[in-house]
C-alpha cells in the first residue's frame, strides 16, 4: 500500500534554532518527492522537489534530503523564524500514470516560539 | 512562477443551498486540475481530477452528484457543492498542473461553513 508517514506529528522550537522533519514513504514506482509549507487556512506552497537521482535540494533556509534506497526524506530548517510556524507536508508522486498520483503525508505542525 | 487563484477564500451558506468555488490558473494553461478536501490536522484528500473539456474523475466515496466539477477552459475549474449540509463544512483546495515536470501549484483554499 502506498503511504507517506511523517514525524514528528508536532514540534515546538525556539526562534533561531534548527530542526529536522522526517518523511518515510512506501510509494512505488517512485517519481518525485516534494515538501510543502502550509500556513493555517491557506493552500500549500512548494518548498522543494526532488527526483530519484537527487539527494539534496536547498531553498534558502530549507534543505531537503532524499534517500531513495531507504525511501526516506528529511527537511532541515536552519535559524528558524516565527514565520516558519506552519504545517510541513511531504508529498510523493508515483509513476503509475502519465501525470502521476500524489500521496500526502499528514504533515508536521511546527511552532516557533520567540 | 505559476499562480493559482481560488475564490472565495471563505464562505458561509445555509443548509440546503449550493456553493460554487472557482479555481483559476493565472499565468499558465492547466491541462489538469485537482480538488482536495482537508479536515483539521489531516492531510489533503483528493476528491476528483478534472481535465479540460472532459468529465471529472472522482475518487471512491466522493458523490459526483453532490460535488459538481466543471473544467470548461484551460484556466478555470469550478467545484459546486450542491444542497450543502453541515457535514460538508471543510477546507477545499484546488491545484493545477500543466505537466508533471511543471509541478503542481495549489490555490489558497476555501473555508466552507454550512449552517
Amino acid at each position: 500500500k502506498n503511504q507517506v508517514e511523517q514525524s514528528p506529528q508536532s514540534l515546538i522550537i525556539l526562534e533561531g534554532k534548527n530542526c529536522t522533519l522526517q518523511c518515510n514513504y512506501t510509494v512505488s514506482p517512485f517519481s518525485n518527492l516534494r515538501w510543502y509549507k502550509q500556513d493555517t487556512g491557506r493552500g500549500p506552497v512548494s518548498l522543494t522537489i526532488m527526483t530519484f537521482s537527487e539527494n539534496t535540494k536547498s531553498n534558502g533556509r530549507y534543505t531537503a534530503t532524499l534517500d531513495a534506497d531507504t525511501k526516506q526524506s528529511s527537511l532541515h530548517i536552519t535559524a528558524s523564524q516565527l514565520s516558519d510556524s506552519a504545517s510541513y507536508i511531504c508529498v510523493v508522486s508515483d509513476r503509475g500514470s502519465t501525470l502521476g498520483r500524489l500521496y500526502f503525508g499528514r504533515g508536521t505542525q511546527l511552532t516557533v516560539w520567540p | 512562477g505559476a499562480v493559482v487563484s481560488q475564490h472565495p477564500s471563505r464562505v458561509i451558506c445555509k443548509s440546503g443551498t449550493s456553493v460554487k468555488i472557482e479555481c483559476r490558473s493565472l499565468d499558465f494553461q492547466a491541462t489538469t486540475m485537482f480538488w482536495y478536501r482537508q479536515f483539521p490536522k489531516q492531510s489533503l484528500m483528493l476528491m476528483a481530477t478534472s481535465n479540460e473539456g472532459s468529465k471529472a474523475t472522482y475518487e471512491q466515496g466522493v458523490e459526483k452528484d453532490k460535488f459538481l466539477i466543471n473544467h470548461a477552459s484551460l484556466t478555470l475549474s469550478t467545484l459546486t457543492v450542491t444542497s450543502a449540509h453541515p457535514e460538508d463544512s471543510s477546507f477545499y483546495i484546488c491545484s493545477a498542473t500543466r505537466d508533471t515536470n511543471y509541478g503542481y501549484t495549489f490555490g489558497s483554499g476555501t473555508r466552507l461553513t454550512v449552517v
